[in-house]
C-alpha cells in the first residue's frame, strides 16, 4: 500500500464550477499536509498547507485534514480555466522533512 | 529574488554515462532538497543537504550523489546512467530555522536517457 493515493484523473469540470480533490494516507504520524499545483513542465508550487487537523482557506482554495479518517482535501471554488493544471498532495512527518507525495490529480477546467 | 534556478533545462545522455545537474536555491535559504518525478508520477525524495552534509536519504541507490556548496547551491550526481533513469529532476530549498519549512520548487531538469 502506498503511503499516500491519490486519484490519478484526469478531472474535467465547466468553468465556476466547484472541484473537490482529494488524497488518502496511511500513517497517522503525519502531521503536515500541503497541496501542490504543477503546470506542464514546470516545478510544482506550494498552494496551502495545513498542521495537524482543520480547515484553512485562502481565497478561492480551501484545504481540509480529517486525521481521523487520514483523508485531506483541497476544494476550489468559482474554478477558471488557468486552474487547468495537476495538483499534487504531499505530507510529512514533524520531525522528518522528507515531502511523501501522491501522484498528482490532472484538473482541466473547460471553459 | 530570482527564487530556485536550476541547470541546465533539458539534457540527454546514453545509458552508462554520468551526468551532474546544479541548484541555486531561494535567496536566504540554506536547505537544499533533490526529487526525482517520473512522467505521470509524484516526485519521489532523493536527499536533502544542509549545512553542506547530507542530511537525509530517500530510497535511491548509491549511484545519486550530492553536494552543497559554502554559498549553499547544490549539484546531483548520477552515475552509470539507466533508461530509468529518465524524469524531471526537482530541486526545492527552504529554511531550517523556520517552525515551518515551506520548500520552494525550481523548474526542474528534464533528463533523457537513451
Amino acid at each position: 500500500q502506498k503511503e499516500v493515493e491519490q486519484d490519478p484523473g484526469p478531472l474535467s469540470v465547466p468553468e465556476g464550477a466547484i472541484v473537490s480533490l482529494n488524497c488518502t494516507y496511511s500513517n497517522s504520524a503525519f502531521q503536515y499536509f500541503m497541496w501542490y499545483r504543477q503546470y506542464s513542465r514546470k516545478g510544482p508550487e506550494l498552494l496551502m498547507y495545513t498542521y495537524s487537523s482543520g480547515n484553512k482557506e485562502d481565497g478561492r482554495f480551501t484545504a481540509q485534514v480529517d486525521k481521523s479518517s487520514k483523508y485531506i482535501s483541497l476544494f476550489i471554488r468559482d474554478s477558471q480555466p488557468s486552474d487547468s493544471a495537476t495538483y499534487l498532495c504531499a505530507i510529512r512527518m514533524d520531525s522528518n522533512y522528507q515531502l511523501i507525495w501522491g501522484a498528482g490529480t490532472k484538473l482541466i477546467i473547460k471553459p | 529574488d530570482a527564487g530556485v534556478t536550476q541547470s541546465p533545462t533539458h539534457l540527454i545522455k546514453t545509458r552508462g554515462q554520468q551526468v551532474t545537474l546544479r541548484c541555486s536555491p531561494k535567496s536566504g535559504h540554506d536547505t537544499v532538497s533533490w526529487y526525482q518525478q517520473a512522467l505521470g508520477q509524484g516526485p519521489q525524495f532523493i536527499f536533502q543537504y544542509y549545512e553542506e552534509e547530507e542530511r537525509q536519504r530517500g530510497n535511491f541507490p548509491d549511484r545519486f550523489s550530492g553536494h552543497q556548496f559554502p554559498n549553499y547551491s547544490s549539484e546531483l550526481n548520477v552515475n552509470a546512467l539507466l533508461l530509468g533513469d529518465s524524469a524531471l529532476y526537482l530541486c526545492a530549498s527552504t529554511f531550517l530555522g523556520l517552525s515551518y519549512n515551506e520548500q520552494f520548487f525550481g523548474p526542474g531538469t528534464r533528463l533523457t536517457v537513451l
